[in-house]
């Protein structure tokens, strides 16, 4: 089991907002920056969101991060048929001395 | 525009060290503007982070791999590498090496290379 918590799947249109969550403690999310990641099928993933809410150079707007005590949020407002992937959440955690993962989001397009 | 390629053996035997190298092109792992790290991927699984080396060859690594991890650094050859030992079906993975400019991310990836451990 992660120790960031994430939904197994998620699902929108393209005229929708859709909503990731993740949620960890203290030690990680807490007092710590939060990435996001979206693994195509079959690839390497690639980083969408980096301190918490940046997007990096060639990150399409629509990506959006967010985070409120120990808990983060990625938003895809109209996510497109390319969305779809794995999204995972990321952070350092102090108690752990480590980087953690969130088990990932599966998101569909429908 | 970094770019990072893994490579080493596809099948490694149970017991045996795994020995992957990350060869880095567009950059220079001496600089002081990246940390160096592993990743990996159980197929149909999420990722785990391995362990990461600063620019300084300090070393970091996951705590419950710690005693058959090592991280080190080639700067003639601009690569890095991981020497996994004493691997078992559970180390079986896609391994990835990354890069960034904090420990804590990686915003360039290698495509990963997949290993499998069978006798």
């Amino acid at each position: 089991q992660s120790v960031l918590t994430q939904p197994p799947s998620a699902s929108g249109t393209p005229g929708q907002r859709v909503t990731i969550s993740c949620s960890g403690s203290s030690s990680n999310i807490g007092t710590n920056y939060v990435y996001w990641y979206r693994q195509l099928p079959g690839t390497a993933p690639r980083l969408v969101i980096y301190r918490n809410n940046e997007r990096p150079s060639g990150v399409p707007d629509r990506f959006s991060g967010s985070k409120s005590g120990t808990s983060a949020s990625l938003a895809i407002s109209g996510p497109r048929s390319e969305d779809e992937a794995d999204y995972y959440c990321a952070a350092w955690d102090g108690s752990l001395s480590a980087v953690i993962f969130g088990g990932g989001t599966k998101l569909t397009v429908l | 525009q970094l770019q990072l390629q893994e490579s080493g053996p596809g099948l490694v035997k149970p017991s045996e060290t795994l020995s992957l190298i990350c060869a880095v092109s567009g950059g220079s792992i001496s600089s002081n503007l990246y940390y160096w790290g592993w990743i990996r991927q159980p197929p149909g699984k999420g990722l785990e982070w391995i362990g990461g080396i600063s620019y300084t060859g300090n070393t970091y690594y996951k705590s419950s791999l710690k005693s058959r991890v090592t991280i080190s650094a080639d700067t003639s050859k601009n690569e890095f590498s991981l020497k996994l030992t004493s691997m078992t079906a559970a180390d079986a993975a896609v391994y990835y090496c990354g890069t960034g400019q904090h420990l804590d991310y990686f915003d360039y990836w290698g495509q990963g290379t997949l290993v499998t451990v069978s006798a």
